[in-house]
């Protein structure tokens, strides 16, 4: 597709559940970027791919989430035993592999967890 | 500990005059540096960039100034227009490196008309 996609566009789930969360990058870009937003808050960094691997998961909050990336492509990033702290838009980002190019964001997955 | 620091949460600025974004980022490592722009249910545009071997760029009614001894960056919007209301971030990484985007927590800007 022409952006970065995600879906869904809204989740709302019972506290304890657990969901998946799934961003398609834009084609051809190797760099793919987890981040969400509390409300009220800025963007917090969560997980970087670059390809299927994953240098730096120093943003995940705890052990309950846990992201993948198969064929360099798409992403799902999953939430296990939801708690009502983990509510927040959910935003994917890719980049190309040039090294300073922006990244591209997706629409967000507005995560809700009554 | 916060790397890249907007100090502040909101600006309100009458149609037509300049608005100033601040930014300030405490790891010297970083060179390249973004600000994107979010409306509400959207997510983040990219805007402008600039790379630590320049201190200004600019593009169309935007400019991006960066002061790289005070490890501080700013962008203006002249003139400001009602549309440009939104939320401001400022983000910043190593150019040299596969290295993730570190964003600061935004401004919001209101323009009033």
């Amino acid at each position: 597709g022409a952006g970065v996609s995600q879906s869904p566009s809204n989740k709302v789930t019972e506290k304890g559940k657990d969901v998946e969360l799934r961003c398609d990058p834009i084609s051809g870009h190797t760099a793919l970027y987890w981040y969400r937003q509390s409300l009220g808050q800025g963007l917090e960094f969560l997980i970087y791919f670059q390809g299927n691997s994953a240098p730096d998961k120093s943003g995940l909050p705890s052990d309950r989430f846990s992201a993948e990336r198969t064929g360099g492509s798409v992403s799902t990033l999953t939430i296990q035993r939801t708690q009502q702290e983990d509510s927040a838009v959910y935003l994917c980002a890719s980049s190309s592999n040039r090294l300073n190019t922006e990244a591209f964001f997706g629409q967000g997955t507005r995560l809700t967890v009554v | 500990d916060q790397q890249v620091k907007q100090n502040s949460p909101s600006l309100s600025v009458q149609e037509g005059r300049i608005s100033i974004l601040n930014c300030d980022y405490t790891n010297s490592m970083f060179d390249y540096f973004l600000w994107y722009k979010k409306y509400p249910a959207e997510g983040p545009t990219f805007l402008i960039s600039i790379s630590s071997i320049k201190d200004k760029n600019e593009d169309g009614r935007f400019t991006v100034f960066l002061n790289k001894s005070a490890k501080h960056l700013s962008l203006h919007i002249v003139p400001s227009q009602p549309g440009d209301s939104a939320v401001y971030f400022c983000a910043a990484k190593r150019k040299t490196s596969y290295d993730k985007v570190i964003f600061g927590p935004g401004t919001s800007l209101s323009v009033i008309p």
